[in-house]
């Protein structure tokens, strides 16, 4: 398998304007997770969706922050409209839920190479 | 809430030190333990894992073990190379309603020296 594919991986952008972030993750997969990685900050969880539903966005940071996933195979994160403060790596992941007698806690999430934005 | 502290960083070994990063946790019931690696530039990707308490997690000279009764699950290498330089990550899958999320400490920085 490929693994978790992200596109771009630079954008470099002005201040106001709308930035769409790619993620295909691995075929199979039902978890998906949106972070983004700063140095002040540390790595943060934006949002995770289940089987394409959305579990837990309580760490999109505001309105100008949204993501979809309209298929298995296919999310977006949405910047509008984009700010200096934005600027970080955002890396997406996913990973697929294994039911057994031991069903707890997580499975192995499998991290893209990343997305760096830089908003001038 | 469930949480992950790390040994702050950064740290500077030497080719073929020993090395331990320490992470302590913070969870009810009984979470899954996972050590990330992120080499510069590049993503996270899984080191070693451990599921249960008194488990061993091990990859590539790696190891950790599953203490419950500490809340802990340091990291250890008997003899790190330059290639190991990287930030490592300890992080925790709480599960129930959670399923799937984790829970990362703040990572910690490693430099080997040639």
């Amino acid at each position: 398998d490929a693994g978790v594919i992200q596109s771009p991986r630079h954008e470099v952008t002005e201040m106001g304007q709308e930035v769409t972030l790619r993620c295909k993750p691995i075929s199979g997969h039902d978890y998906l997770f949106w972070y983004r990685q700063t140095m002040m900050r540390g790595l943060e969880l934006l949002i995770y969706f289940n089987n394409n539903v959305p579990i837990d966005d309580s760490g999109m940071p505001e309105d100008r922050f949204s993501a979809k996933m309209p298929n298995a195979s296919f999310s977006t994160l949405k910047i509008q409209p984009s700010e200096p403060r934005d600027s970080a790596v955002y890396f997406c992941a996913s990973s697929f839920r294994f039911y057994s007698s031991r069903d707890r806690g997580a499975e192995t999430q499998y991290f893209g190479p990343g997305t760096r934005l830089l908003v001038l | 809430g469930n949480s992950v502290t790390q040994m702050e960083g950064p740290v500077t070994l030497s080719e073929e030190a020993f090395l331990t990063i320490n992470c302590t946790y913070t969870a009810t019931g009984y979470p899954s333990l996972f050590w990330y690696v992120q080499y510069p530039g590049e993503g996270l990707q899984l080191l070693l894992k451990a599921t249960k308490a008194d488990d061993k997690g091990s990859n590539k000279g790696f190891e950790a073990t599953y203490r419950k009764e500490t809340t802990s699950f340091h990291l250890e290498k008997g003899s790190v190379q330059v290639s190991d330089s990287a930030v490592y990550f300890c992080a925790l899958g709480a599960g129930g309603t959670s399923y799937g999320k984790l829970t990362f400490g703040q990572g910690t920085i490693l430099t080997v020296h040639p």
